[in-house]
C-alpha cells in the first residue's frame, strides 16, 4: 500500500508569491489534514478535508486555503507569501470516518523556504 | 481549548538503557486519545503508541509504554532498552473524539548514546 505522498520536497519562493502544495492520501482514506511546522510555533494545525469539503479549520489568515478532489488529492494554496511562512508542511491521511479515531499516517512534508 | 505541554525540551539515553518522557494536557472533555509521534531526521512522523481515555489499561507496543493517569492529565512516554534508532524528536499529542486535528506539544529531542 503507497503512503502518503506529498509534492515537491523541497520549494523556494519570494516574498509576495504564492505556492500550492500537493497531497496524495493512502488509497481509500478520504480525510487529509494539514499542518504546519516552524522552530518557533511547532507544529499548528492548518484545515481538514473530507469528501470535497473542508471540516475543520485552523487558526491561518485566509491566505491559506486548501481544496480536495474527488479522488482525496488535496492541496494547499499560500497567497502573498511572507517570510513567516517559510516552514514544513506536512499533510497526514485517514480513512476520516470518526466512528472512532485512526492512525493518521504522515507524508514527508514540503519545505517550503521564502526569501 | 486542549493544550497539550513537554516540559523536557532535551533528553539523552544511554543505548540498552529507559528512559521517560513527559507530557501534561489540559481538555475538558472526557473521551479522547492521546498519542506519541516519532519525527527522525527524515522529517516524516510516525506513531509510536495511541492510548484511548476510557481505557484504564496503559499501552504498550513492544519496547514502548505508557503511563496515563487521566485525573492529573499526565501521559509519559517509557521507551525501554533504547537503540540508536530511537534518536528522533518525540511529541506528544491529543485528539479530541469526534474531531480530526491532532494538537501537538512542543517536542522532546532524544539523544541515543553508545
Amino acid at each position: 500500500k503507497a503512503g502518503v505522498t506529498q509534492t515537491p520536497r523541497y520549494l523556494i519562493k519570494t516574498r509576495g508569491q504564492q505556492v500550492t502544495l500537493s497531497c496524495s492520501p493512502i488509497s481509500g482514506h478520504r480525510s487529509v489534514s494539514w499542518y504546519q511546522q516552524t522552530p518557533g510555533q511547532g507544529l499548528q494545525f492548518l484545515f481538514e478535508y473530507f469528501s470535497e469539503t473542508q471540516r475543520n479549520k485552523g487558526n491561518f489568515p485566509g491566505r491559506f486555503s486548501g481544496r480536495q478532489f474527488s479522488n482525496s488529492r488535496s492541496e494547499m494554496n499560500v497567497s502573498t507569501l511572507e517570510l513567516g511562512d517559510s516552514a514544513l508542511y506536512l499533510c497526514a491521511s485517514s480513512p476520516g470516518n470518526r466512528v472512532r479515531s485512526t492512525e493518521a499516517f504522515f507524508g514527508q512534508g514540503t519545505r517550503l523556504t521564502v526569501v | 481549548a486542549q493544550t497539550v505541554t513537554q516540559s523536557q525540551p532535551e533528553m539523552s539515553v544511554q543505548e540498552a538503557e529507559t528512559v521517560t518522557l513527559s507530557c501534561t494536557y489540559d481538555t475538558s472533555e472526557s473521551d479522547y486519545y492521546l498519542f506519541w509521534y516519532k519525527q527522525p531526521p527524515s522529517r516524516q512522523m510516525i506513531l509510536v503508541i495511541r492510548q484511548e481515555a476510557y481505557k484504564q489499561q496503559n499501552a504498550t507496543e513492544n519496547r514502548f509504554s505508557v503511563n496515563f493517569q487521566k485525573a492529573a492529565k499526565s501521559f509519559s512516554l517509557k521507551i525501554s532498552d533504547s537503540q540508536l534508532g530511537d534518536a528522533a524528536m518525540y511529541f506528544c499529542a491529543y485528539e479530541w473524539t469526534s474531531g480530526s486535528r491532532l494538537t501537538f506539544g512542543e517536542g522532546t529531542q532524544l539523544t541515543v548514546n553508545p
